[in-house]
């Protein structure tokens, strides 16, 4: 089935250390982003890549880095997590700005 | 202000009514609207998809825009317990990559 690959689907990590967050998408799309939901705040955007080679900066970049090598991967690394970002992580892509998006199942990072 | 406005619910119906979910939103730029499902522990699901003003109806579901009231619906008819989830609404101006999202209302269609 087509669709969005996200992993790991949870992970508890210590305060200060490196995490990358893995997004594998086979619907060909140009666009992808990275997205935090949290309680009461809904998704807010971190990230996103209109095209391979691209990306650009959501709401809330700090403290988040993408890169876009190729079409269908669209890593999210956090180089020293904090507490504050404890949230649940979604990946989704898009065939273009302004186009529906399709989501992944989220990672949940505990940062501790 | 928030650009966009829902409310969270929850909302409980019993099995059969129709549910009326909305958003309210500021920025008179959005074009484009959506509607997700949200289960527990899952990710969004695209339910419907609309440009500019007007209806679409796709099976029990109908999306309803008002862009000179600034005011997206969305209707369930013969509501089942299935439904019973977390709808939220999204929109995004014309060719842009940043889309607004509501903080969803939780919706319990009860047996």
């Amino acid at each position: 089935i087509a669709g969005i690959t996200q992993a790991p689907t949870s992970q508890i990590l210590a305060a200060g250390r490196r995490m990358t967050l893995r997004c594998t998408q086979d619907m060909r799309h140009n666009a992808m982003y990275w997205y935090r939901q949290d309680l009461g705040l809904g998704l807010r955007l971190i990230h996103y890549s209109n095209t391979a080679g691209t990306t650009g900066k959501g709401e809330v970049p700090d403290g988040y880095s993408v890169s876009r090598a190729n079409t269908d991967d669209f890593p999210l690394t956090l180089a020293s997590a904090v507490p504050s970002q404890t949230s649940v992580y979604f990946c989704a892509s898009s065939a273009g700005g302004g186009q529906p998006q399709h989501f992944g199942d989220g990672t949940r990072l505990s940062i501790l | 202000q928030k650009e966009v406005e829902q409310d969270p619910g929850p909302l409980s119906v019993p099995e059969g009514a129709i549910v009326s979910l909305n958003c309210t939103y500021s920025n008179s730029a959005f074009q484009y609207f959506m509607w997700y499902r949200q289960y527990s522990r899952k990710g969004p699901e695209l339910l419907m998809y609309t440009y500019s003003s007007g209806n679409k109806e796709d099976g029990r579901f109908t999306a309803q825009v008002d862009k000179s009231s600034k005011y997206i619906s969305l209707f369930i008819r013969d509501s089942q317990p299935s439904d019973s989830a977390t709808y939220l609404c999204a929109m995004t101006p014309s060719g842009t990559y940043k889309y607004i999202f509501g903080t969803g209302t939780r919706l319990k269609v009860l047996a």
